[in-house]
């Protein structure tokens, strides 16, 4: 079964920090991986897309990384700020998912000032 | 960039009464939408892939005859909610495709009284 993985559940960290947010995914025969980030009550904003032929993408003070033997991507967040706080959901698109995202659970981040 | 409106933003709606929620792509055309359903504090859970003059695929678990969805054009998905119970209260987010990937919808939430 296709699953996608985040942890942790949660993470509170003071202002300034450099982080890391996890996820997983099983099968490794992915098309691609997205971040978005979802404020509470609203929709999703996507941050990053890499495609399985890529390693990285970069956006301003985000970096998401791709390890697709391993199964793993991160979500590095660099000099945090509290208006970064937000739920940061992994979505992983299989070559073999008619086009379906799955979605992990997330990661509540609160960035404290 | 490629739009997603949802219509209404919010509804509450009376147990037993049908609610319909619009998705319309607004600068592109999709033969592809989405149908997502998010829980307080859950992550998104894929509810239906709609496609453009067929029959919608509905994923495991959910009833058709409970969500029915029509994608009468490239840019018009809607889902009705029948027979509405508090439990079907939750937040309800579209997709829309184009290519290998999906452009989201603000969400609908929905409230049962």
């Amino acid at each position: 079964k296709q699953e996608v993985t985040q942890i942790p559940a949660a993470l509170s960290v003071p202002e300034g920090e450099n982080l890391v947010l996890n996820c997983s995914f099983t099968d490794s025969a992915i098309y691609n991986l997205q971040w978005f980030r979802q404020d509470p009550g609203k929709g999703l904003t996507s941050l990053l897309l890499i495609q399985s032929s890529q390693r990285e993408q970069t956006s301003g003070r985000l970096n998401a990384s791709l390890d697709k033997s391993s199964g793993r991507s991160t979500l590095y967040i660099a000099a945090s700020q509290p208006g970064d706080s937000a739920t940061y959901l992994c979505a992983v698109l299989w070559m073999d998912s008619s086009y379906k995202l799955i979605f992990g659970s997330g990661t509540r981040l609160l960035v404290r000032p | 960039g490629a739009v997603v409106s949802q219509h209404p933003s919010w509804v509450i709606c009376k147990s037993g009464t049908s609610v319909k929620i619009e998705c319309r792509s607004l600068d592109f055309q999709a033969t592809t939408m989405f149908w997502y359903r998010q829980f307080p504090k859950q992550s998104l859970m894929l509810m239906a892939t709609s496609n453009e003059g067929s029959k919608a695929t509905y994923e495991q678990g959910v009833e058709k005859d409970k969500f029915l969805i029509n994608h009468a054009s490239l840019t018009l998905s809607t889902l009705t909610v029948t027979s509405a119970h508090p439990e079907d209260s939750s937040f309800y987010i579209c997709s829309a495709r184009v290519s290998y990937e999906q452009y989201f919808g603000p969400g609908t939430r929905l409230t049962v009284t």
